[in-house]
């Protein structure tokens, strides 16, 4: 089955301590997303990459960072700089050149700093 | 500044009882309207997409339509599993990047 999957679910890390989530999918997508969503709000796009080797800061990327070094895969960092990383996670594929934009998903990580 | 804009925060509903949740959009330069549902606790679960003004889309009892400004989901009869967060998003001239309006609670009571 093609899919997208996050690991682990749930992450729990104390303060000041980086964490690196993981995200990889099978459906063979050039273009990858990290999303943060917060109670209340809408999604928000935290580091995208169009394609391997290449990603661009989305509209909150200060405190993250990514790496895209294989198409399936697209780590991203909570760094200890990132002031309020308790959220949950989101990451997402699409193919561009099919349906332009249209995003699958991944289950997702809940992340809780103390 | 592209903007999505979802109403109401949050719909309680009968089952049975049709109703619409709205979608208003400023984007420049539309390259698709999409709509999400999402289960607490779990990613987005793709729904539709719509490209241009007048189109719509159907799927069980949800149907989608979109005009220059706003979309709107229409949930027909609903049933109490119907009960989620629905989401709406919109691509616009940056390439490949989505903004999502804050969500509409969808509560339908047996």
């Amino acid at each position: 089955d093609g899919g997208i999957t996050q690991s682990p679910k749930y992450l729990f890390r104390k303060e000041g301590q980086n964490v690196t989530l993981s995200c990889e999918q099978n459906l063979n997508h050039d273009a990858m997303y990290w999303y943060r969503q917060d109670p209340g709000q809408g999604l928000r796009l935290i580091y995208y990459s169009q394609i391997v080797n290449d990603f661009q800061k989305g509209d909150i990327a200060e405190g993250y960072s990514v790496s895209r070094e294989k198409k399936e895969s697209f780590p991203l960092t909570v760094t200890s700089a990132q002031k309020n990383p308790t959220a949950f996670y989101l990451c997402a594929s699409a193919d561009p050149t099919i349906r332009n934009y249209e995003q699958y998903f991944g289950p997702g990580t809940r992340l809780t700093v103390t | 500044e592209d903007q999505v804009t979802q109403s109401p925060e949050a719909l309680r509903l009968q089952e049975g009882e049709s109703s619409s949740l709205n979608c208003s959009y400023t984007v420049s330069g539309l390259r698709g309207l999409f709509w999400y549902r999402q289960d607490p606790g779990k990613g987005p679960e793709f729904l539709f997409t719509l490209y241009s003004a007048g189109e719509e889309k159907e799927k069980e009892r949800l149907k989608a339509t979109l005009t220059k400004k706003e979309s709107f989901l229409h949930i027909t009869a609903p049933k109490p599993e119907d009960s989620a967060t629905y989401l709406c998003a919109a691509g616009g001239t940056s390439y490949g990047k989505l903004t999502f309006g804050q969500g509409t609670i969808l509560t339908v009571h047996p």
